[in-house]
């Protein structure tokens, strides 16, 4: 049972472009939420996480969008660069019963020059 | 400089033969993960352990088992039982399995079929 739904599977976008991909929950109990930034034959790096106390987070060029009642967040990436390029993943744990990550299917994004 | 170590890179496995994947860290991390990533796929949890001489099976554990001697170690060994080896490995740790801790990952074995 796949508790965490990430689309799209892969992303083209310009440079420069607003990049956005989107992840959906089950588990109501679910209240962290990280993302990760993987590179071929490398192993994910967090990238940016939120809690469910708000809706949005922002880091540099990476904000988080979170929809509680829609149990949904979003990864958008603005001005969005070549070096971007890369494999993200959405992910999702209960605090209360430890620290056990459900990660996304994972998006492969590609920006073009 | 502090971080996690996987080795080897590549692995090859033979029919019938059990092979074993390191996992170093020096984060002084009390937790550690094993994941396995098909492609176009995310990561599966196959073990963790949450302190020295203890672990929990995750997800996929059939066909791999783990050992946790020391805080820094935590080895992986596929087994001949697990009958679809191939794919890349990666091992994280954390601070805890409380609080929210990020977890840190190594840089993976890729484990193929000869």
């Amino acid at each position: 049972q796949q508790q965490v739904k990430q689309s799209p599977q892969s992303l083209i976008v310009q440079k420069g472009g607003i990049s956005i991909i989107n992840c959906a929950y089950e588990n109501t109990a679910f209240d962290y939420f990280p993302w990760y930034q993987q590179f071929p034959g490398k192993g994910p790096a967090l990238l940016i996480a939120i809690r469910p106390d708000v809706s949005e987070k922002k880091e540099g060029r990476f904000t988080i969008s979170f929809n509680k009642s829609a149990k949904q967040f979003s990864l958008h990436i603005m001005d969005s660069q070549p070096g971007d390029s890369a494999t993200y993943f959405c992910a999702a744990s209960n605090g209360n019963a430890g620290n056990m990550l459900t990660f996304g299917g994972g998006t492969r994004l590609m920006v073009k020059p | 400089d502090g971080g996690i170590t996987q080795s080897p890179k590549y692995l090859f496995r033979k029919e019938g033969q059990n092979v074993t994947l390191s996992c170093e860290q020096n984060l002084n991390h009390d937790a550690m993960y094993w994941y396995r990533q098909d492609p176009g796929q995310g990561l599966r949890l196959i073990y963790y352990s949450q302190i020295v001489n203890d672990f929990q099976k995750g997800d996929i554990a059939e066909g791999y088992s783990v050992s946790r001697e020391k805080k820094e170690s935590f080895p992986l060994t596929v087994t001949s039982a697990q009958k679809n080896p191939t794919a890349f490995y990666l091992c994280a740790s954390s601070m805890g399995l409380v609080e929210r801790q990020p977890q840190h990952f190594g840089d993976g074995t890729r484990l193929s079929i000869l």
